[in-house]
């Protein structure tokens, strides 16, 4: 199965700046997924990126406030913009493919936000 | 789209008791996975169902579809604090192709 890093594990930002993620896969796959883990939630799904086309967006979900980058089959990105303290959450990336019947989809190892 | 419900949302058992975990599908389900969370870290793959009336075990946790691939429970044999944490169901259309749609989970306490 895919092997995912991500990084940051943990920020603390102001309010009003960005985060940037980054999610680096040991394997080129197609489609990753984006979730996001609201303090004692479950895992809303943020978007699916697509290498080679833009990124598709769940409702309640929009590209100004989570633009994603896919620039290669091994890598994204996601930048939480223009933060608030709703935004504190853990942020999660996923892959899924050929091993996932297996092995399951993979997760990162998400990064914990806290906007002050 | 599909929705998960889970149930129950959260549980606390004595160690050493059976559990047992729901989570039914409002649509057939095609591939229906298990997760396990501690507490603020990675999700951990548990198992994957995908055909009706499938049964699966790994330690002491079994995992069953029923026939009608719409609902699943997560069975804990013995719990032992080492089984505490969130308890995921997750279900995806195409396996492996599209994102995972997961349930609220199911929070489980194991006390002494």
């Amino acid at each position: 199965s895919a092997v995912i890093s991500q990084k940051p594990s943990r920020d603390i930002c102001q309010r009003g700046t960005s985060l940037t993620i980054q999610c680096q896969v040991d394997s080129q796959v197609t489609m990753m997924f984006w979730y996001r883990q609201q303090p004692g939630q479950s895992l809303t799904l943020i978007a699916t990126a697509n290498q080679g086309s833009e990124a598709t967006y769940e409702s309640g979900f929009v590209i100004d406030k989570f633009p994603i980058s896919r620039p290669n089959l091994t890598f994204s990105t996601l930048t939480v913009s223009n933060l608030s303290p709703e935004d504190s959450s853990i942020y999660l990336c996923s892959v899924g493919g050929i091993g996932a019947t297996n092995y399951g989809y993979t997760f990162g190892s998400g990064t914990r936000l806290t906007v002050v | 789209s599909q929705e998960l419900e889970q149930s129950p949302q959260s549980l606390i058992v004595q160690e050493g008791k059976n559990l047992t975990i729901n989570c039914t599908s409002s649509k057939t389900l095609y591939g229906l996975y298990w997760y396990k969370q501690k507490y603020g870290e990675g999700l951990i793959f548990l198992m994957m169902l995908q055909k009706g009336g499938e049964e699966k075990s790994h330690e002491k946790i079994t995992a069953k579809l029923d026939e009608k691939k719409q609902q699943s429970s997560l069975h804990i044999t013995a719990s032992q604090p080492s089984h505490a944490g969130i308890y995921l169901c997750g279900a995806d259309s195409l396996s492996g192709n599209t994102p995972l749609v997961f349930g609220k989970g199911t929070r489980l306490s194991v006390i002494a």
